[in-house]
């Protein structure tokens, strides 16, 4: 069963501190994406990756750093968590224009 | 920048009655995919539409791509539970990588 696995489900940080959200897959795809989802925004794009160590700005990159040194691994990096961060943030994995593959999603609080 | 317009935020209905959302985009799109996701859950895939014109089945699901491929609708016949969460449409446009996501449509069945 292909799998994309986010290392937590729920993740309370203090503002300020540095935050890292990681994302594995394991179905050998170019394509990693992080998303945040808020409640009536849908999903927004933070960046993407086509392939290792090559990155892209999403639409909301600010505030945001993500790290591919592996094909399947994609991390995303809050340098100093503030509370305007509080989201649900879900990565996911696809082959080209094929379709996206999410994990379960990390919800983080800032406090 | 591109865009995808969903109408609309939130449809209640009753079981049994139907439901539909619509994506519009504001430029021509190279295929449109959709996706459901249930209440506490992640995004899922439900199908990708490529050609113009074109219209897709799943049981009780239509899917169908605009002949100028700038819109989409799913319809779904005879409402069940299991139906409830939250359907989105993405679509590619430009960028080869970069999906445009629709805000969603919230799916409620009314007791």
């Amino acid at each position: 069963d292909v799998k994309v696995t986010q290392s937590s489900r729920y993740l309370v940080k203090r503002t300020g501190e540095k935050v890292f959200l990681e994302c594995v897959q394991d179905m050998d795809h170019e394509n990693m994406f992080w998303y945040r989802q808020d409640p009536g925004l849908g999903l927004r794009l933070i960046y993407f990756s086509y392939d290792v160590k090559m990155k892209e700005k999403g639409d909301i990159p600010e505030g945001y750093s993500v790290s591919r040194e592996k094909k399947e691994r994609f991390s995303l990096i809050l340098e100093s968590a503030s509370t305007n961060q509080t989201s649900m943030y879900l990565c996911a994995s696809s082959f080209g224009e094929e379709k996206l593959f999410f994990g379960s999603g990390t919800q983080l609080s800032v406090l | 920048g591109q865009q995808v317009m969903q109408i609309p935020q939130y449809q209640h209905v009753q079981e049994g009655e139907d439901f539909t959302t619509y994506c519009n985009s504001s430029t021509t799109l190279s295929n449109i995919q959709w996706y459901k996701q249930r209440p506490g859950g992640h995004p899922v895939f439900l199908i990708q539409l490529v050609k113009s014109g074109e219209v897709k089945k799943q049981k009780r699901l239509t899917f169908q791509f605009g002949e100028a491929k700038k819109n989409s609708s799913l319809h779904i016949t005879a409402t069940q539970t299991t139906d409830v969460g939250t359907y989105f449409c993405a679509g590619h446009g430009d960028s080869n990588y970069q999906l445009i996501w629709g805000a969603g449509t919230k799916l409620i069945i009314k007791p």
